[in-house]
């Protein structure tokens, strides 16, 4: 299993907008809808925020969108804040009930 | 409030053995499908196992298959990771999960396991 590729960073300012992407291939996130996507702050346990491409848990704010097409899942943050500085990744049912996460995205809020 | 709770994480020669546990709280143990996931230092995440409702199913990422397992204890509310033959690239903290809709709702707050002589 194949780590899915996403951009080691992204950066954006207050209020404006990131998209980061998830690229894998037809045997994971081209397969099938479950992709979800992790916010990790340093030293801290994961959080889900997105599941099923684009279904938001209870308490997420609805500034965290997803989306896929293809091979390629992405993960939107709209009215970027500083709070959202984190690290980003996103991870795919893959073949025979396994998982495999992304490489990970930096989020920089400048 | 959902609460998973892991231990048993430590220092450990290469070749030698340990057990995790995870204990949970907050949710309905038993018909929830429980994982184990980890993050070498400063590295990305990664999945290692998964278990059914029933104990049933097991599925482990290809890394770590023949060296470990994992079981859970209903009774106990609990799940384990049982982890032999390790290597220094076992090295990471290891973190349970209640898994839902094919993705990890809900995570521990992680125990570390090193494998160093």
């Amino acid at each position: 299993q194949s780590a899915l590729t996403q951009p080691p960073s992204a950066s954006g300012s207050p209020g404006q907008s990131v998209t980061i992407s998830c690229t894998g291939t037809g045997s994971d996130v081209g397969g099938h809808y479950h992709v979800s996507w992790y916010q990790q702050f340093p030293g801290k346990a994961p959080k889900l925020m997105i599941y099923e491409v684009s279904k938001r848990p209870s308490g997420v704010p609805d500034r965290f969108s997803g989306s896929k097409s293809g091979n390629t899942a992405s993960l939107t943050v709209s009215g970027l804040q500083a709070e959202d500085e984190a690290d980003y990744y996103c991870s795919s049912l893959a073949g025979g009930n396994k998982y495999v996460f992304g490489t990970g995205t930096k989020v920089t809020v400048l | 409030e959902v609460q998973l709770v892991e231990s048993g994480g430590g220092l450990v020669q290469p070749g030698g053995s340990l057990r995790l546990s995870c204990e949970v709280g907050g949710f309905t143990f038993s018909s929830h499908w429980m994982s184990w996931l980890r993050q070498a230092p400063g590295k990305g995440l990664e999945w290692v196992a998964n278990i059914n409702q029933r104990g049933s199913e097991i599925y482990l990422v290809d890394s770590v298959e023949g060296r470990f397992t994992i079981s859970r204890d209903d009774a106990k509310r609990s799940v384990y990771l049982y982890m032999n033959s390790l290597r220094a690239e076992d090295t990471a903290v290891y973190y349970c999960a209640r898994a839902q809709y094919a993705s990890f709702q809900d995570w521990g707050q992680g125990t570390l396991v090193t494998v160093s002589s």
